[in-house]
């Protein structure tokens, strides 16, 4: 059974600082890995898309890396503002016969304090 | 494109009401729609996927008969929550897939609180 794991729960920086927000995974066998952005009481915003065959996706202040082979994930915001505050969460894909499944990890609540 | 609207985005009831909530894909024809549901500060649980014109397959532990899924239409899913209770307060949020693809377009999520 896939396990998705983000470490740390919760994060708190000064504004501008670099945010990095790590995600696990146990099961490497996935189609996709896929970072979101959720704002409290709302919906999921999709960040980043990374295929199981790529190393790294960037977007803007964003980046985000995928080593499939030891599980993990990363996500970089650089130079962080006040909204980027949020909860982010990351989510992996597996394709499989009897379906596909997404799994999501629990969040790193963020706060960027101005 | 890929827009998904989910309505209402906040209900609040009295134990023993059911509850309908809809997903629906605006610009594009969803074969499948998934429903997850957060608990506060948790992670998004898969409840259940639903395909166009069959029944909906249901993650262990979700009671169907509680949380009632139709898949009547290619741009329409519904989750019913029936004979609500407390308990069931939490956020909902539907996501549909465009045939042939892989990623899942996300709805705004539903609040619901059952009073």
């Amino acid at each position: 059974k896939q396990e998705v794991t983000q470490i740390p729960a919760a994060l708190s920086v000064p504004e501008g600082e670099n945010l990095v927000l790590n995600c696990s995974f146990t099961d490497s066998a996935i189609y996709n890995l896929q970072w979101f952005r959720q704002d409290p009481g709302k919906g999921l915003t999709s960040l980043l898309l990374i295929q199981s065959s790529q190393r790294e996706q960037t977007s803007g202040r964003l980046n985000a890396s995928l080593d499939k082979s030891s599980g993990r994930s990363t996500l970089y915001i650089a130079a962080s503002q006040p909204g980027d505050s949020a909860t982010y969460l990351c989510a992996v894909l597996k394709i499989g016969a009897a379906g596909n499944k997404l799994t999501f990890g629990g969040g790193t609540r963020v706060l960027v304090k101005p | 494109g890929a827009v998904v609207s989910q309505h209402p985005s906040r209900v609040i009831c009295k134990s023993g009401t059911s509850v309908k909530i809809e997903c629906r894909s605006l610009d594009f024809q969803a074969t499948t729609m998934f429903w997850y549901r957060q608990f506060p500060k948790k992670s998004l649980m898969l409840m259940a996927t639903s395909n166009e014109g069959s029944k909906a397959t249901y993650e262990q532990g979700v009671e169907k008969d509680k949380f009632l899924i139709n898949h009547a239409s290619l741009t329409l899913s519904t989750l019913t929550v029936t004979s609500a209770h407390p308990e069931d307060s939490s956020f909902y949020i539907c996501s549909a897939r465009r045939e042939g693809e892989r990623p899942q377009h996300f709805g705004d999520g539903t609040r619901l609180s059952i009073l």
